[in-house]
């Protein structure tokens, strides 16, 4: 029973546009979400998060929406760069921020084309 | 400064064997965890080691995976009598006392059970 969905395994879009992935979880316990991305035989890396006390969280090129009634979160990344290639995973957890362990989606490949 | 490290970051084994994973967390860092990532799927929470607390369990597939953590520094994941569906990719993250943002992840340990 996966309690992080990423429904969209990949996503193309082209350099200078909007990225926008997806995320859809389960679990009302969740109060912590966060995206993660991942290049090749590398770990993965952290992103940005959002609590639930807030609808948006925006760093740099790169903002994170929840929606809480519809437990839903996407992360925009725009203008889209070829280095934004990655995998992105989305993950959530129980502990408000504190050492909780996450629960991850399955990851949409992003590729942004020149 | 140095990150997490993993070693081996290929190990490939006969069905049956035991394997040790190691992992090196970042220095000063109390929180480990560890999770895997089997083909197509999200990272899969293993266990996580905070400070001198029990560790969370929770979540090993089954009693042939176990997992310490000495001097509340280096981690080894321990699987013994391996089976095919062990194989993945086993990532190990280090972090901070009450603050998810910080999971610093390796670049993980490629397990093939053959």
């Amino acid at each position: 029973d996966q309690q992080v969905k990423q429904n969209s395994p990949s996503l193309s879009v082209q350099e200078g546009r909007i990225s926008i992935l997806n995320c859809d979880y389960t679990n009302s316990m969740f109060d912590y979400f966060l995206w993660y991305k991942k290049y090749p035989a590398e770990g993965p890396t952290f992103l940005i998060s959002i609590s639930s006390i807030k609808d948006k969280n925006e760093d740099g090129r790169f903002t994170v929406f929840l929606n809480k009634s519809a437990k839903h979160l996407s992360l925009h990344i725009v203008p889209s760069q070829p280095g934004d290639s990655a995998v992105y995973f989305c993950a959530a957890s129980a502990g408000q921020g504190g050492s909780e362990k996450l629960v991850f989606g399955k990851g949409t490949k992003l590729t942004v084309n020149p | 400064g140095a990150g997490v490290s993993q070693s081996p970051s290929n190990k490939v084994t006969e069905k049956g064997k035991d394997v040790e994973l190691r992992c090196d967390p970042i220095s000063g860092h109390t929180a480990l965890y560890w999770y895997r990532q089997s083909l197509g799927q999200g990272l899969e929470f293993l266990i996580y080691f905070q400070g001198n607390s029990a560790p969370d369990k929770s979540g090993l597939p089954s009693d042939r995976f176990s997992a310490e953590r000495t001097g509340g520094s280096v981690s080894t994941l321990t699987i013994q009598r391996t089976q095919q569906e062990d194989s993945a990719v086993y990532l190990c993250a280090s972090g901070l006392a009450g603050n998810t943002d910080t999971q610093y992840f390796g670049p993980g340990t490629r397990l093939t059970v053959l």
